[in-house]
């Protein structure tokens, strides 16, 4: 299995800032996706992270609130911009590793913003 | 309707097997797949079924797939304190590599 980490793993921010998530994989992976979940709700599709290229977002979700950066194969950034309450979520990196078709979840992040 | 659905909560004895059921809609899913969330953490995959096959035992966590009524269940054999928590069901599209999730249920497992 593919392990996974994110820093930081809690947070707590003021409306209006910004807070970027990082996600890092201890093997090469195919696909890395970016989830959300609200308080007490299932997990939602952000984006999908393209290594050298701009991530494909799901609708709903726009690059200018949430921008994604994959710099190489096995790390991964999501940014939540200019922060809201309703951003408040636990916000978890995902991956699908080369050759295989089990699909592993970061611990997650947990984001409050006040 | 939403595309994978679960019911929210099941509560059995320790001891006891519980069932999980899942419905999905879209017939073209080629994987199907069960999580385990316990309070605070991440989703934890526990095991998962390729649409072709009909059943998939792993120790105690057994997976049946109904295909014709679009019909997934996860049972937990000899079910423990420490299987408390929320299981969500999910399906990859033939298209694609999203996942789409069910609402989860929550398991309690009374002592």
């Amino acid at each position: 299995s593919a392990v996974i980490s994110q820093k930081p793993s809690r947070d707590i921010c003021q409306r209006g800032t910004s807070l970027t998530i990082q996600c890092q994989v201890d093997s090469q992976v195919t696909m890395m996706f970016w989830y959300r979940q609200q308080p007490g709700q299932s997990l939602t599709l952000i984006a999908t992270a393209n290594q050298g290229s701009e991530a494909t977002y799901e609708s709903g979700f726009v690059i200018d609130k949430f921008p994604i950066s994959r710099p190489n194969l096995t790390f991964s950034t999501l940014t939540v911009s200019n922060m809201s309450p309703e951003d408040s979520s636990i916000y978890l990196c995902s991956v699908v590793t080369v050759g295989r078709h089990e699909q592993y979840f970061g611990p997650g992040t947990r984001l409050t913003v006040t | 309707g939403e595309d994978v659905e679960q019911s929210l909560f099941l509560s059995v004895r320790e001891g006891d097997s519980s069932v999980i059921n899942c419905t999905y809609t879209d017939s073209s899913s080629t994987y199907l797949y069960w999580y385990k969330q316990e309070p605070g953490a991440g989703l934890q995959l526990l095991t998962y079924i390729f649409s072709n096959m009909d059943m998939k035992q792993d120790q105690r966590l057994t997976v049946l797939l109904n295909k014709k009524d679009k019909h997934l269940s996860l049972r937990i054999a000899d079910t423990q304190t420490g299987d408390s928590a929320i299981y969500f069901c999910a399906e990859r599209k033939n298209a694609g590599n999203m996942l789409t999730f069910g609402g989860g249920t929550r398991l309690m497992v009374k002592p």
